[in-house]
């Protein structure tokens, strides 16, 4: 399973958008990169997935550049219950268990 | 309600002693995989079964044991219990058992060893 890294903690104000940057410089060609929320006190949560160029869905954007060595979660105008553990995973799509990182705890502030 | 039940919610034990973590998946769901969170830590994953059968293995104590049930439920044992022990534990529960997109989590059991 590819390695990846990225900012241990991260703050921003309610209304702007924020953009997680996750480094995985060993991705296989199989990979998919998976981003995953965490509240305290809670379960992950499965935030978006993508293989390469953009993804978008109602709650945010993955950017994943031609040499898919890094992604960006991008959070649009995030607000304070967007305060949360974000989680970068790289793995086959059919992999059998999932192995998390420290990820980056983000704190919004109003 | 994401769909996996974790009870109990909390508990509270004392060193040396066993308990005993139950997991139902999310209904149609044939995988489980149990992860451990300690104070401060990441997620680590522990084991995984498969309608039944083991699938895969992480960085499991020999004193942690677990299984699934034909009606497709899960305990995980932990005996022995150190203070190192209190943490986190969530179930997760797929569909085929593959597919990170896949995975959802229940909400936890939180276990304080004293």
């Amino acid at each position: 399973l590819a390695k990846t890294t990225q900012p241990i903690s991260m703050d921003s104000y309610e209304g702007q958008e924020v953009n997680i940057t996750c480094s995985h410089n060993n991705i296989a060609t199989n990979d998919y990169i998976t981003w995953y929320q965490q509240f305290p006190s809670q379960g992950p949560r499965f935030i978006i997935q993508g293989y390469k160029t953009k993804v978008t869905n109602e709650v945010a954007s993955l950017f994943i550049p031609a040499d898919r060595k890094s992604s960006t979660l991008s959070l649009p105008r995030v607000s304070l219950s967007d305060t949360a553990v974000y989680y970068c995973l790289v793995a086959l799509y059919n992999t059998d268990k999932l192995i998390f990182g420290t990820g980056t705890r983000l704190q919004v502030f109003p | 309600d994401s769909g996996v039940t974790q009870t109990p919610k909390h508990l509270i034990t004392a060193t040396g002693q066993r308990v005993t973590l139950r997991c139902s998946p999310r209904s149609g769901d044939l995988s489980v995989y149990w992860y451990q969170q300690s104070l401060d830590q990441g997620l680590q994953f522990l084991i995984q079964y498969y309608n039944g059968e083991e699938r895969a293995k992480g960085n499991i104590l020999e004193r942690f044991s677990a299984q699934q049930f034909p009606d497709l439920h899960s305990e995980l044992n932990l005996s022995s219990l150190e203070l190192g022990d209190s943490a986190l534990y969530f179930c997760a529960s797929s569909v085929t058992g593959q597919g990170s997109y896949g995975y959802t989590f229940g909400s936890g059991t939180r276990l304080t060893v004293v």
